[in-house]
């Protein structure tokens, strides 16, 4: 079995400051770890993902994650946050075991502050 | 736009009612997906399609039926539904089901059941 957690329902952060939303994961095979982002009356929309290699993968709109075997974590990381990516992050896990069905974590609420 | 389209965007039906929402992709891929979405719960993944066949049926009442005629369109039956079916209704698609691979939402379907 797969599983996915996003320990904060909520994250606040002011403007300009760095951001961090929390994913860990659990699965049987190798993980494939995804970070998807949905804005109000929208659908989910991706950010990034990890396969294979380096283990600090840079996606969409400045964000970054970095997959951690030791830790199962793969924390979504932007340096500088912006008011307009306030909204509800999505992390996913899908294992190589077990194509096709994703598992989703219960999402993080972002807010940034003026 | 992600390339993924889904009608109607909002849909209020009473338990006795059938309906059907409706999902068309033009991205040329080839895997299709029926998700819900409730307040206060995970993604919930109902059905996969792959090359117009479906893969995966996931312990989904049969008052929600899907269809998918061609690669690029996919439906989702409704009849007899209950109230705590009300959700949105998102519908995915991929390059293949492969587990590598990213989905591309829609916008989604906001159904309430009276």
């Amino acid at each position: 079995a797969q599983s996915v957690a996003q320990p904060e329902d909520q994250v606040n952060v002011a403007e300009g400051n760095p951001l961090t939303v929390k994913c860990t994961y659990s699965v049987s095979g190798n993980p494939y770890l995804f970070w998807y982002v949905q804005y109000p009356n929208r659908g989910l929309q991706f950010l990034l993902k990890y396969i294979t290699g380096d283990n600090l993968v840079k996606g969409s709109y400045g964000f970054e994650a970095e997959f951690n075997k030791s830790q199962t974590s793969f924390h979504l990381k932007k340096p500088s946050a912006l008011v307009s990516d306030s909204a509800l992050y999505f992390c996913a896990v899908r294992d190589n075991t077990n194509a096709g069905k994703s598992t989703f974590g219960d999402g993080t609420t972002l807010t940034v502050k003026p | 736009e992600t390339g993924v389209t889904q009608t109607p965007r909002h849909l209020v039906m009473g338990m006795t009612n059938k309906k059907s929402l409706k999902c068309e992709q033009h991205l040329g891929h080839n895997a299709m997906y029926w998700y819900k979405q409730s307040a206060k719960k995970p993604l919930e993944l109902m059905f996969v399609y792959s090359l117009e066949e479906r893969v995966e049926n996931n312990s989904v009442p049969s008052r929600f039926s899907p269809e998918c005629p061609n690669s690029s369109h996919l439906f989702l039956h409704l009849h007899t539904l209950q109230p705590e079916d009300s959700a949105l209704y998102l519908c995915a698609s991929s390059q293949d089901s492969s587990s590598n691979e990213k989905l591309f939402f829609g916008s989604g379907t906001q159904l309430s059941v009276l």
